[in-house]
């Protein structure tokens, strides 16, 4: 399993952009780049999952690197439902199982 | 849809005790995971089923833990005994045959031995 880096945690005020980090520097090639987000008290939820292009979706974007090392999770106008522990996972193969790190708290100021 | 069903929502108990934590999978769904969150260990999978057969249950602490899924709506994750560093909160993820790895979690079950 690819191990990844993120910062423990970030700020940010509501209605800026947020970039959230991800070092995966031993990926492989065949694994996806998935993001999932954890809001306090409830389960994980996907957010957004990518090979090599960037991806777009309702959520959020997701840009990555070419050498697929790292990724960046963008929140284009961060809201206060937002604050939550972002999870950056590789994942693929014929498992595809999600092995979870310790993720990045994002806090959301008003 | 109601979404992945876990009950119960908050279970005491002593240890010793049997437990036996139920979920519900998104209909259609043909891939089941259960997860345990604590704070020391953070979420880790446990086992994981594919059309009703467990795939990889590497994550299963101990004999003490068992999972079932005895059909597409149904799974259970059983401890017994029970001990107080089971204590956690478990989670239960479906995921579609034909999405690429988006799992959907339930609201878990928090899990306290005393």
């Amino acid at each position: 399993d690819a191990k990844t880096t993120q910062p423990n945690s970030m700020e940010s005020n509501e209605e800026e952009p947020v970039h959230l980090p991800c070092n995966h520097s031993t990926i492989s090639g065949t694994d996806y780049i998935h993001w999932y987000r954890q809001l306090p008290s409830q389960g994980p939820e996907y957010v957004i999952h990518g090979l090599t292009s960037n991806v777009n979706n309702r959520m959020a974007s997701l840009a990555i690197a070419e050498d697929r090392k790292s990724s960046t999770l963008i929140l284009h106008r961060a809201t206060l439902r937002d604050a939550a522990v972002y999870y950056c996972i590789p994942s693929g193969g014929a498992t595809n199982k999600l092995i979870f790190g310790t993720g990045t708290l994002l806090a959301v100021q008003p | 849809d109601a979404g992945v069903i876990q009950s119960p929502r908050h279970e005491v108990t002593e240890m010793g005790q049997e437990v036996t934590l139920r979920c519900k999978p998104i209909s259609g769904h043909n891939s089941l995971f259960w997860y345990r969150q604590t704070m020391m260990r953070g979420l880790e999978l446990l086992i994981y089923f594919n059309n009703n057969v467990p795939i990889d249950d590497s994550g299963m602490p101990e004999d003490r833990f068992s999972a079932k899924m005895p059909n597409a709506s149904f799974s259970t994750l059983k401890i017994q005994p029970s001990e107080p560093r089971d204590s956690a909160v478990y989670f239960c993820a479906s995921r579609d045959r034909g999405t690429y790895n988006e799992q959907f979690f339930g609201p878990g079950t928090r899990l306290t031995v005393l």
